[in-house]
Order: structure tokens, then C-alpha cells, then sequence
């Protein structure tokens, strides 16, 4: 595996389901990002690690819950999700002292 | 936070030149992206250019930058049906933060 990977590709959850995504970045990379990329809005940032601690949380609502295990793995824990919710989520990395991100694939999330 | 501005919408022959502008929100941006998005993929790093030089050229694409008017182009030489894509321009903030715009979708004719 090259790049960053994210899974799953495709997540269909109801509001009441529990689910996570999953990223991966094999770029040797200490810091990872999650975007949430909507329909005709720009991409927005909801979380940021560096050095597996966070440090941006864009007012992110709670049902959205971040976790950095170690440099190379980011997850995003969804819980109680709205339909509205319903995006493209792009995982990034990056290293620390450069500012050019690498992304993901994204996973496409339907929230019913 | 203010916005970075792209046209929505470039439409080419195949064979032309494409030119996507965009304009940025931030004087103190150290560096400005091109990124490239294919439908259902994520998004895949164009080019970028440090913020102290004005143009840069890498083999089709040539980045011009315009700090005192915050604009940025990205041109694409002898565009072809694969370049249809959204591409984004994106700002660097705060060390770390990327600030993109919505992106425009070039459609290749043809």
C-alpha cells in the first residue's frame, strides 16, 4: 500500500447506527487531518493531529468522534448521525514543518 | 472564515489551453495548491508554488501568482479529455491549515 488509504470506500448507516472510518497514511507523515467535503461548499476541516495529539477541532458536533492511535492511523467514530451529515470524508497527511497535505481517497457516507 | 474564490464552471476544446483563477483571502499564505479531484476520488496534489516566487512550470501546468492582487491561475497546456476533473485552489493558514475553494469543474470537449 502506497499514499494514504481509507475504508471503507462506501457507508450507508441509519441516525441510530455506530460506525467508524478508517484511515491510513504510509508516507512516514506526524500529522493527519479528517475533511468533510459537501455538496457545492467548500471542503471543511473538522480535525486535526500533529504528533498524535489534537490540535483543531473546527466545532465539530460531538457525534463526530476523532482518534489517533499513532502517526500512522486517524479513525473517525460516528455516532447518531443526521441525514444532513451525508458527505464525502477525506482523511489527509502531511508532515510536520510542510503544509502540502496528501489525501485519501474518501469515504462517501449516507446517512438515512 | 473569508472565502477563496474560483469560477464554478470552464468549459474547453481538446487541444486548448485551460485557465482556472482563483483568488486567495491570505497576504501571509507561505504556500497556494492546485489540487486535482476525479469523480469519486479524493484529491490528488496538482502543483503548488511558494508564496515568494511568481510562476512556476511543471511539464502541461504553469502556476502564475499575483501576491498584490492575491490571484492565482493554473494553466493547463494542450488540455486533454483526462484533465476533466474539479480542481481546487487551496491557501495554507496557520502553519498548518489548508483553506480550499469550491472548486472548479473543467469539462474537456472533444
Amino acid at each position: 500500500e502506497t499514499g494514504v488509504t481509507q475504508t471503507p470506500r462506501h457507508l450507508v448507516m441509519g441516525m441510530t447506527n455506530k460506525k467508524s472510518l478508517k484511515c491510513e497514511q504510509h508516507l512516514g507523515h506526524n500529522a493527519m487531518y479528517w475533511y468533510k467535503q459537501s455538496a457545492k461548499k467548500p471542503l471543511e476541516l473538522m480535525f486535526v493531529y500533529s504528533l498524535e495529539e489534537r490540535v483543531e477541532n473546527n466545532s465539530v458536533p460531538s457525534r463526530f468522534s476523532p482518534e489517533c492511535p499513532n502517526s500512522s492511523h486517524l479513525f473517525l467514530h460516528l455516532h447518531t448521525l443526521q441525514p444532513e451529515d451525508s458527505a464525502l470524508y477525506l482523511c489527509a497527511s502531511s508532515q510536520t514543518g510542510s503544509e502540502t497535505q496528501y489525501f485519501g481517497p474518501g469515504t462517501r457516507l449516507l446517512v438515512l | 472564515g473569508e472565502d477563496v474564490e474560483q469560477s464554478l464552471f470552464l468549459s474547453v476544446r481538446e487541444g486548448d489551453s485551460s485557465v482556472i483563477n482563483c483568488t486567495y483571502t491570505d497576504s501571509s499564505s507561505t504556500y497556494l495548491y492546485w489540487y486535482k479531484q476525479e469523480p469519486g476520488a479524493g484529491l490528488q496534489l496538482l502543483t503548488y508554488i511558494f508564496s515568494n516566487m511568481d510562476m512556476k512550470q511543471d511539464q502541461r501546468l504553469t502556476v502564475l501568482l499575483n501576491k498584490k492582487d492575491k490571484h492565482l491561475s493554473l494553466r493547463i497546456a494542450d488540455t486533454q479529455t483526462g484533465d476533466s476533473a474539479i480542481y481546487f485552489c487551496a491557501e495554507s493558514i496557520a502553519g498548518y491549515a489548508l483553506n480550499f475553494g469550491k472548486g472548479t469543474s473543467l469539462l474537456v470537449t472533444p
